[in-house]
């Protein structure tokens, strides 16, 4: 079945770097856009960024456009998010998610579990 | 960009219906399609709606997804204790190319 898995998050001072990673199987990764959303402790949904199935495309939410920076690897099934000058309000916890549909991007489909960030 | 509204929260009995409105107020949401997402506390959020009335693989018939123009709304019948969650909408801006979601929605199954 179709699986994500995150890895990366940790704390990390104001001012720094993290690179976060989305495993994924059970799909063909090359065939789909995937996406990145945060949830702030006790808050909402926030999407961050999405890359199109064929890297031709990368879009980001205003509060992170020019700091964040999303990947993909097909050799590896795997997407990237590479966060440079984290703000303490970039704490969240980190979805990936594969889009719903085929070779286009639209709306997230299936998740991965998350993973914490903490910028303190 | 343009927001998504929907109610902080709602509550119905075990075995009621209950309605979840979204709504948005631009011209691009209402041509556009809304997915509806479920998330029990402490797990990812999951799909249940894609393109405004469309049941994701395994969700049961008692969801069901409707949009009229610049609104839309995720209904629930046979109401189960196990239901209550948050639930957002969430749609495509095309002139932006950004997702946007909705505050999300507190379901209470009293």
């Amino acid at each position: 079945q179709v699986q994500l898995v995150e890895s990366g998050g940790r704390v990390v001072k104001p001012g720094r770097s993290l690179r976060l990673s989305c495993v994924t199987s059970g799909f063909s990764f090359a065939n789909y856009a995937i996406h990145w959303i945060r949830q702030a402790p006790g808050k909402g949904l926030e999407w961050v960024a999405v890359m199109s199935y064929d890297e031709t495309e990368s879009y980001y939410a205003d509060s992170v456009k020019g700091r964040f920076t999303t990947s993909r690897d097909s050799a590896l099934d795997t997407s990237f998010l590479q966060m440079n000058n984290l703000k303490v309000e970039d704490t969240a916890t980190y979805y990936c998610a594969r889009d719903i549909t085929f070779a286009v991007i639209s709306l997230p489909n299936q998740w991965g579990r998350g993973i914490p960030v903490t910028v303190s | 960009h343009f927001e998504l509204t929907q109610p902080p929260s709602v509550s119905a009995a075990p075995g009621q219906k209950v309605a979840i409105s979204c709504s948005g107020s631009d011209s691009t949401f209402a041509s556009g399609s809304v997915s509806w997402y479920q998330q029990v506390p402490g797990a990812a959020p999951r799909l249940i709606i894609f393109d405004n009335n469309n049941r994701a693989s395994g969700v049961p018939a008692r969801f069901s997804g409707s949009k009229s123009g610049p609104s839309a709304s995720l209904a629930i019948s046979g109401l189960q204790t196990g239901d209550e969650a948050d639930y957002y909408c969430a749609t495509w801006d095309s002139r932006l190319n950004l997702v946007v979601f909705g505050g999300g929605t507190l379901l209470t199954v009293l």
